[in-house]
């Protein structure tokens, strides 16, 4: 099966200029979920999508962070206006309706986001 | 929320010897604990989990051990290659919920 596709790999914008990420995630995987890695340290939740419905954005950092899910398929992640600490590997993610044993997440690649 | 602990955050071992990386979790209801290993520019790739109704699973050299009285997970990668090095994040999750991930360890196996 295909994996999670995100896109671009690798972004690098002005500090105040915006930035929308894309996820693909595994066909008939109902949950997506967002992640942030900054500088190398823990990967931070973001955001929780059961198909199109926001389950939990308690991770969202704030207002300048937008997600979105169009019909349950791929989902967008909007900075705007991007910040410096803004920089780092954001991960999507995506699972089955249950998580089933030995399967687990299915992390994307990542796009590299640097705020300069 | 839950609130995941995991030690130590680095670690070198020598080829062969085994290593051990604890984490502890905030919430009893969590009931799934995962483990994954990201190699530098890749991505988090599952290596094994267990359920809270297991205390112990293993496959090859690696194995994991959960006591949920005291909300402790470990993983334990015997005779340890060069190609073990990379990050390992442990994470809890309960149903309906995202995973907790913790800080990572970063271990390191010099020959």
């Amino acid at each position: 099966e295909a994996g999670v596709t995100q896109f671009p790999s690798h972004s690098v914008i002005e500090k105040g200029q915006t930035v929308t990420l894309r996820c693909d995630p595994i066909s008939g995987h109902d949950n997506l979920y967002w992640y942030r890695r900054v500088m190398g340290k823990e990967i931070k939740f973001l955001l929780h999508f059961v198909k199109e419905s926001k389950q939990d954005e308690s991770g969202m950092p704030n207002n300048r962070f937008l997600a979105e899910r169009t019909g349950g398929t791929y989902s967008t992640l909007k900075v705007q206006p991007a910040e410096l600490e803004d920089s780092g590997v954001y991960f999507c993610a995506s699972s089955q309706a249950a998580a089933v044993p030995g399967r687990g997440y299915t992390f994307g690649s990542g796009t590299r986001l640097t705020v300069v | 929320g839950e609130n995941v602990e995991q030690h130590p955050s680095t670690l070198s071992v020598q080829e062969g010897d085994s290593a051990v990386i604890k984490c502890t979790y905030s919430d009893s209801a969590s009931n799934y604990f995962p483990w994954y290993k990201q190699e530098l520019g890749k991505r988090p790739q599952l290596i094994i989990d267990i359920r809270s109704n297991v205390g112990e699973k293993k496959d090859q050299r690696i194995a994991v051990t959960l006591n949920k009285t005291a909300k402790h997970f470990s993983l334990h990668i015997t005779e340890t290659q060069p190609e073990d090095s990379a990050v390992y994040f442990c994470a809890a999750r309960k149903a309906g919920t995202a995973l907790i991930f913790g800080k990572g360890t970063t271990l390191s196996v010099s020959s």
